[in-house]
Formats: structure tokens, C-alpha cells, sequence
């Protein structure tokens, strides 16, 4: 089994449109969750970052974390074309440690 | 711009050769870490680097090596190569400390093995 699992998709969504994005782990020592974007042809970069359980909102974007679950989220609100691109969940144990990757969520928003 | 740098851009070389990928951290970061993205496989970490000692090792074949010199800069020699090896390799660094866990991630080295 692996750490960390994630639906590739693609996904594909009108303008406006809420976006659902999941990951659920096995290891119940993560404490540090990330969600990261990549764009086609480009290095991820860190969009969410929340520790241990709870929400955390950043304009369109929320992260919601369930540890009892195993499982976490990132919505996108008011989705754009511009949000069109790989996102990928990321969690490790303690900082400075191991992250561990999903496999990334393609998700396409068409205008 | 995250500030890592990470040359070459693309390479393409042929089963059996040698090839060196170097990265630049950010200024100031002392972690560096490197991974390797296929289609099928996601982001898979190979190694960690941390001012220069190895911190972690994950999924790195034995024909793959990896340092971290006294400037911080890293290099990522990947020897007897195959056709499976074909691949995005990324260099990430971090400021080790920081809470936030975040990674800073280059533009990547496209390796193609012919």
C-alpha cells in the first residue's frame, strides 16, 4: 500500500465550478500536509500548507485535513482556466523530514 | 521564480552513459533534496541533503548518486543508464527549521534515454 494515494483524474470543470480535491495516507504519524501546484512543464510550488487537523482558507482556496480519517482536501472555489494544472498533496511526519508525494491531480477548467 | 536552479534543462542520451544533474539551492537554504517525476510513478524522493551530510534516502537505485558540496550546490550522477531512467528529475531545497515544511522546487532536468 502505498503512503499516500491520489485519484489522478483528469478532472474536467466549467468556469465558476467548486473543485474537489482529495488524498487519503496510511501513516498516522503525518502531521504536515501541503498541497502543491504544478503547472505543464514545471517545478511544483507550495499552494496550501496546514498542520495537524482543521481547515485553513486562502481566497478561493480551502484545505481541510481529517486525521482521525486519514484524509485530506483542497477546494477551489470560483474555479479559473488559470487554475488548470497538476496539484499534488503533500505530507510529512516532523519538518526537515521525508515528504511524501501523491501522485497528482490533473484538473482542467474550461471557460 | 523559486530561486532554485537546476541545469541542464533537457538532456538526451543514450542506455549506458553517464550523466551528471546539478542543482542550486536558495540562498540561504541548507536542505536540498532530489526527486524524480514519471507519468506513472508521481513524485518519487530519492535523496536528502542537509549542509552537506545525507539526511534521508528513499527510493534510489544503487547506479544513482547524489552530494552536496561546502557551497551548498548539489549534484545528482546518474551512471549505467536504462531506458526506465527517462524521467523529471527536480531538486527542491528548504530552510531547515522552518515549520512551514515548504519546499521550494526548480524548473527540473528532463532526462530522455534513448
Amino acid at each position: 500500500q502505498k503512503e499516500v494515494e491520489q485519484d489522478p483524474g483528469p478532472l474536467s470543470v466549467p468556469e465558476g465550478a467548486i473543485v474537489s480535491l482529495n488524498c487519503t495516507y496510511s501513516n498516522s504519524a503525518f502531521q504536515y500536509f501541503m498541497w502543491y501546484r504544478q503547472y505543464s512543464r514545471k517545478g511544483p510550488e507550495l499552494l496550501m500548507y496546514t498542520y495537524s487537523s482543521g481547515n485553513k482558507e486562502d481566497g478561493r482556496f480551502t484545505a481541510q485535513v481529517d486525521k482521525s480519517s486519514k484524509y485530506i482536501s483542497l477546494f477551489i472555489r470560483d474555479s479559473q482556466p488559470s487554475d488548470s494544472a497538476t496539484y499534488l498533496c503533500a505530507m510529512s511526519a516532523w519538518t526537515g523530514n521525508q515528504f511524501y508525494f501523491g501522485t497528482g491531480t490533473s484538473l482542467t477548467v474550461i471557460p | 521564480d523559486s530561486g532554485v536552479t537546476q541545469t541542464p534543462k533537457h538532456l538526451i542520451t543514450a542506455t549506458g552513459q553517464r550523466v551528471t544533474l546539478r542543482c542550486s539551492p536558495r540562498s540561504g537554504d541548507l536542505s536540498v533534496y532530489w526527486y524524480q517525476q514519471s507519468l506513472d510513478q508521481g513524485l518519487q524522493f530519492l535523496i536528502q541533503y542537509y549542509n552537506g551530510e545525507e539526511r534521508a534516502k528513499g527510493n534510489i537505485l544503487e547506479r544513482f548518486s547524489a552530494q552536496q558540496f561546502p557551497d551548498l550546490h548539489s549534484e545528482l550522477n546518474l551512471s549505467s543508464l536504462e531506458l526506465g531512467d527517462s524521467a523529471l528529475y527536480f531538486c527542491a531545497s528548504s530552510k531547515q527549521g522552518s515549520n512551514t515544511g515548504e519546499l521550494f522546487f526548480g524548473e527540473g532536468s528532463r532526462l530522455t534515454v534513448l
